[in-house]
This record gives C-alpha cells, sequence and structure tokens, in this order.
C-alpha cells in the first residue's frame, strides 16, 4: 500500500472551501483514492473515492491529477460540523478491509 | 438498515485479565476487519475476516486474536491485557472489500481501558 502524506492540521472559517492535498508518490496502478472522516470518539466515515480526474458526491469532491501522485480532497462551504480528521488512504481495495491509515488532517473549522 | 454494532461500549479491566469484543456487522456483510487507535500510534489494523477466514492480519503480538462466525459476525479478544492496550476498538465491515461503492462502515467502537 502506497505510503501518502498530508498536512498535520488545517484552520477554516465557516462557509469557506477547504482543499486537503495528499501526496502519493508511490502510488501503484490498481490503487484507487480514498477518504475518510473521523469525528472524535466515533469511527471512520467514507467520505470519497476515486481513480482519476474528478468525483464528485454529495459531500465534497476529489481532484486527482494526472500522474496521480497526488489528490485533494474539496470540501465546499464548511460548517462547524466539519471539523474532523481526515484521512486519505491509497490501495487496491477491492477485496480487503485492510485500510493504512495515517496522521490525518486535523480540520478546525471556527465560526 | 441498521449499522456496524459493537458491544460493548465502554469496558474497564485490570492488566492480565482477558477481553472479548464483539461486531455485528451490516447485515449482508461478510467482510470484517479491527481496528486499533490510541493517541500515539493512531489507527492501526489489527485483522480482517470474510467468510469466517481471516484475511489478513496486522503486526500485533499474539494475544490478539478473532474469529469471524457464520453469521458474520465478529469476536476479538486479547489476552493477558496490558496497561498500552488501552485504546478504542473499531469494527468495519462491507460486503467484500473496501473498495466497493461507500467503501468500508464502521462501528461506534469499543473503549476499553485497562488498569
Amino acid at each position: 500500500l502506497a505510503k501518502t502524506t498530508q498536512p498535520i492540521s488545517m484552520d477554516s472559517y465557516e462557509g469557506q472551501e477547504v482543499n486537503i492535498t495528499c501526496s502519493h508518490n508511490n502510488i501503484a496502478t490498481n490503487d484507487y483514492i480514498t477518504w475518510y472522516q473521523q469525528f472524535p470518539s466515533q469511527g471512520p466515515r467514507f467520505i470519497i473515492q476515486g481513480y482519476k480526474t474528478k468525483v464528485t458526491n454529495e459531500v465534497a469532491s476529489l481532484f486527482i491529477p494526472a500522474d496521480r501522485k497526488s489528490s485533494t480532497l474539496s470540501l465546499p462551504r464548511v460548517s462547524l460540523s466539519d471539523t474532523a480528521v481526515y484521512y486519505c488512504l491509497v490501495g487496491d481495495l477491492y477485496n480487503t478491509d485492510k485500510l493504512i491509515f495515517g496522521t490525518g488532517t486535523r480540520l478546525q473549522v471556527f465560526p | 438498515k441498521a449499522g456496524v454494532t459493537q458491544t460493548p461500549r465502554y469496558l474497564i479491566k485490570t492488566r492480565g485479565q482477558q477481553v472479548t469484543l464483539s461486531c455485528s456487522p451490516i447485515s449482508g456483510h461478510r467482510s470484517v476487519s479491527w481496528y486499533q487507535q490510541t493517541p500515539g500510534q493512531g489507527l492501526q489494523f489489527l485483522f480482517e475476516y470474510f467468510s469466517e477466514t481471516q484475511r489478513n492480519k496486522g503486526n500485533f503480538p499474539g494475544r490478539f486474536s478473532g474469529r469471524q462466525f457464520s453469521n458474520s459476525r465478529s469476536e476479538m479478544n486479547v489476552s493477558t491485557l496490558e496497561l498500552g492496550d488501552s485504546a478504542l476498538y473499531l469494527c468495519a465491515s462491507s460486503t467484500r472489500g473496501a473498495g466497493e461503492i461507500g467503501g468500508a462502515f464502521f462501528g461506534q467502537g469499543t473503549r476499553l481501558t485497562v488498569v
């Protein structure tokens, strides 16, 4: 599984767009990029997953450049409830639940 | 449908004892995995089961073990508890793997405190 690097922490204000970038230089051909969100004392929650270009759902967008060595999670118009830790994971997860979590990015949203 | 259910939610044990944690996956899910989360080490993969067979195992001592039953419910056991085993233990489930749409679904966890 490819190692990922993301900022330790980020601050934002309500209503702003937040972009969290993840670096994964050793991503393999079969690897997908997945993001999870975790609130204190709760299990992580799947946000979005992609392979290349751009993926969008009702919660976030995921931008992946052509070389796939990095990815950016975009949260539009964050609110206080988006304060959480965000994890970027890279791997071929088709037949496994073995998720290798890094340190994640602690996002703090201020009013 | 009901989410992943972990029992108990909180547990206090004494050093040297053993403990069994339970996880009921989402109905229809056959893959169950376990994670340990501590402030120092973060989220670490323990093991995963699929159709009653251990599919992957993390880098934890043999004191940590698990099993999965025919109804996909899973248990993990920690023997000879140490203070460092105090952690939030999380269970996740999926139909086949975390790469499918929606990823792996996590439970609320069991908070284990070893005194």
